[in-house]
């Protein structure tokens, strides 16, 4: 497997706009995480999903934060509009059975100007 | 007050050092989680243990279940162990990570 897949690797955009980040967990996983990086804040949780289905969302910051997961191999994390303070790398991983070891892919650096 | 603090936050040695980073947490947990990230890049887990010991090449990580403590060890420390070290626990009442701040670690020629 090729692991833990986001897209897209770097996004610069400017505030007020849409962004969409993406991540295919590995196959056969059944619960896939979003977490976001800062400097200040470190590692956070936003939000997990186990079989598709939102269980914890309360790490979402804010009502411009949402993540959906339409099937077993994709994920989305949409930020609208996205505001100077998202800037932050994201992290999406996924694990078995959810105690398991947790494989994370190679985040996707944000950053709204 | 964060359920996981890692000491130290920085940390400089020499090649061959024997290195050690101490994690502490509050809150029961399921298991305890040591993760790598080197500068730019991306998150790896080296440990995830939750009783005892484990070793991978040169790198040891202990846990103390009743004093809520685990320490990761490195021996014979070398260049390419400069990274940034993570702890993380899955609480008993959930399945996400709460990270530590992370230990920045750099390893001198």
């Amino acid at each position: 497997d090729a692991g833990v897949i986001q897209s897209p690797r770097h996004e610069v955009t400017e505030m007020g706009q849409e962004v969409t980040l993406r991540c295919k967990p590995i196959s056969g996983h059944d619960y896939l995480f979003w977490y976001r990086q800062t400097m200040m804040r470190g590692l956070e949780l936003l939000i997990y999903f186990n079989n598709n289905v939102p269980i914890d969302d309360s790490g979402m910051p804010e009502d411009r934060f949402s993540a959906k997961m339409p099937n077993a191999s994709f994920s989305t994390l949409k930020i609208q509009p996205s505001e100077p303070r998202d800037s932050a790398v994201y992290f999406c991983a996924s694990s078995l059975l959810g105690v398991g070891e947790a494989f994370f892919g190679q985040g996707t650096r944000l950053t709204v100007v | 007050k964060n359920e996981v603090e890692q000491s130290p936050q920085n940390l400089t040695a020499q090649e061959g050092e024997f290195i050690t980073i101490n994690c502490s947490y509050s809150v029961g947990i399921s298991a305890l989680h040591w993760l790598q990230q080197h500068p730019g890049g991306g998150i790896v887990s080296l440990f995830m243990l939750s009783s005892g010991k484990k070793k991978h090449g040169r790198l040891i990580a202990t846990i103390n279940i009743q004093e809520k403590h685990s320490s990761l060890h490195i021996t014979a420390s070398h260049p390419r162990d400069s990274a940034v070290y993570i702890c993380a626990v899955s609480a008993d009442s959930g399945y996400a990570l709460n990270f530590g701040k992370g230990t920045s670690l750099l390893v001198t020629p």
